[in-house]
């Protein structure tokens, strides 16, 4: 059972334009969402990240939203460059126990100049 | 250098065969996590050490799997009698002691095996 759900699977978007990626969970023990962006061939790497206590993350041209009642969170990524150009992975933890990630199945974005 | 080292980075191996990988974490970070990822999917979870202390196996950590933390440094993931389902890409993680941080994992490049 996927226990963190993303859309959309693929994404083209043009260049200086907003990249929008959505991911929502069930599990309310969730406590951490970070997103992931992955280059072939390359491990993740992490991007940035939010906790529930804000409905808003902004680092530079990355932007996190959260939704808590929904159950969902977003990324943004505005002025969007060819080198964004990556697959993304939204995923969430919990505090206690192992806090490992659980992922979504990621969204490959290609952003076109 | 000082992110999370994996090797080798690629391993190709003929099935029935044992491999084994090793991942060096960031120093100083006392968490250590081995995922799986295969071709377009998110990575999953196969076990977590805090220390030299393995915690937390998933059920995907078959009976062929062992990992290993000795002195709560290195780690090394070994998969006996190699099936061609075990192809994937092997990604280990490290994360920091401290309470704020601890859910911060930082990855490394991953060992891709292929199983012939």
């Amino acid at each position: 059972q996927q226990q963190v759900k993303q859309s959309p699977q693929s994404l083209i978007v043009q260049k200086g334009g907003i990249s929008i990626i959505n991911c929502a969970y069930e599990n309310t023990a969730f406590d951490y969402f970070p997103w992931y962006q992955q280059f072939p061939g390359k491990g993740p790497a992490l991007l940035i990240a939010i906790r529930p206590d804000v409905s808003e993350k902004k680092e530079g041209r990355f932007t996190i939203s959260f939704n808590k009642s929904a159950k969902q969170f977003s990324l943004h990524i505005m002025d969007s460059q060819p080198g964004d150009s990556a697959t993304y992975f939204c995923a969430a933890s919990k505090v206690a126990g192992a806090n490992n990630l659980f992922f979504g199945t990621g969204t490959r974005l290609t952003v076109i100049p | 250098d000082t992110g999370v080292s994996q090797d080798p980075r690629h391993k190709i191996t003929k099935r029935g065969q044992n491999v084994t990988f090793r991942c060096d974490p960031i120093s100083e970070h006392n968490r250590l996590y081995w995922y799986r990822q295969t071709l377009g999917q998110g990575p999953e979870f196969l076990t977590y050490f805090q220390n030299e202390a393995q915690l937390e196996k998933s059920r995907l950590l078959s009976d062929r799997f062992s990992a290993e933390r000795p002195k709560g440094s290195f780690s090394t993931l070994e998969i006996q009698r190699t099936e061609q389902g075990d192809s994937a890409m092997y990604l280990c993680a490290s994360s920091p002691p401290d309470s704020y941080s601890y859910n911060e994992q930082f990855f490394g490049p991953g060992t891709r095996l292929t199983v012939l």
